[in-house]
């Protein structure tokens, strides 16, 4: 059956650029997560989505980034006015509810900004 | 808060045992994972523990639980070339269900 999917697979874009990145989870997973690695920073949270409920944005480094969920399916994470440091590889996970062990990746979205 | 440490890197000839070690802090996480990321891929599920066990075994892999000491290890046995990659240590929160990962470990198998 079909994984988790990212689009797009790689964007290089230019500082002070927005970009928008997007995760097709699993279908009929409740829970969504957006994490990312960076060379710096290692494996990091961002931001998570369960059903209806508002999102835990506990994770989110700055007022720059903000996700949303439509429809309780795919998910899309903006990042506004890019800088340097935001370079890294955006991973999207889902799992069936937050209670399940496994929460299947996605392949990311690398982001160069330049 | 939460914290996942792993030591950063491990060589290894082809053939040996390889252990990889990792501490965490969150004594109320319910499951820990060892992710695999080989070079320019996404993070492969390999094993995981619920915290209720103390060990785990399959195939050539073992996962050593220590609750006490919030200890976690992976060892791969008969370790191969195809081995090589970053292994990642995760904690799962018990509120959110969001994976706290450790730095990741390097396992270099050399021939």
């Amino acid at each position: 059956g079909a994984g988790v999917s990212q689009s797009p697979s790689n964007k290089v874009t230019e500082k002070g650029k927005d970009v928008e990145l997007r995760c097709d989870p699993i279908s009929g997973h409740t829970a969504l997560y957006w994490y990312r690695q960076s060379l710096g920073q290692g494996l990091e949270f961002l931001i998570y989505f369960q059903g209806n409920s508002a999102p835990d944005k506990s994770g989110l480094p700055s007022d720059r980034f903000s996700a949303e969920r439509t429809g309780g399916s795919v998910s899309t994470l903006t990042i506004q006015r890019t800088q340097q440091e935001d370079s890294a590889v955006y991973l999207c996970a889902s799992s069936s509810t937050r209670d399940r062990y496994e929460q299947y990746f996605g392949p990311g979205t690398r982001l160069t900004v330049t | 808060g939460e914290d996942v440490e792993q030591s950063l890197f491990l060589s290894v000839r082809e053939g040996d045992s390889s252990v990889i070690n990792c501490t965490y802090t969150d004594s109320s996480s319910t499951y820990l994972y060892w992710y695999k990321q080989e070079p320019g891929a996404g993070l492969q599920l390999l094993t995981y523990i619920f915290s209720n066990m103390d060990m785990k075994q399959d195939q050539r892999l073992t996962v050593l639980l220590n609750k006490k000491d919030k200890h976690l290890s992976l060892r791969i046995a008969d370790t191969q070339t195809g081995d090589s990659a970053i292994y990642f240590c995760a904690e799962k929160d018990s509120n959110t269900g969001k994976l706290i990962f450790g730095q990741g470990t390097t396992l270099q198998v050399k021939p």
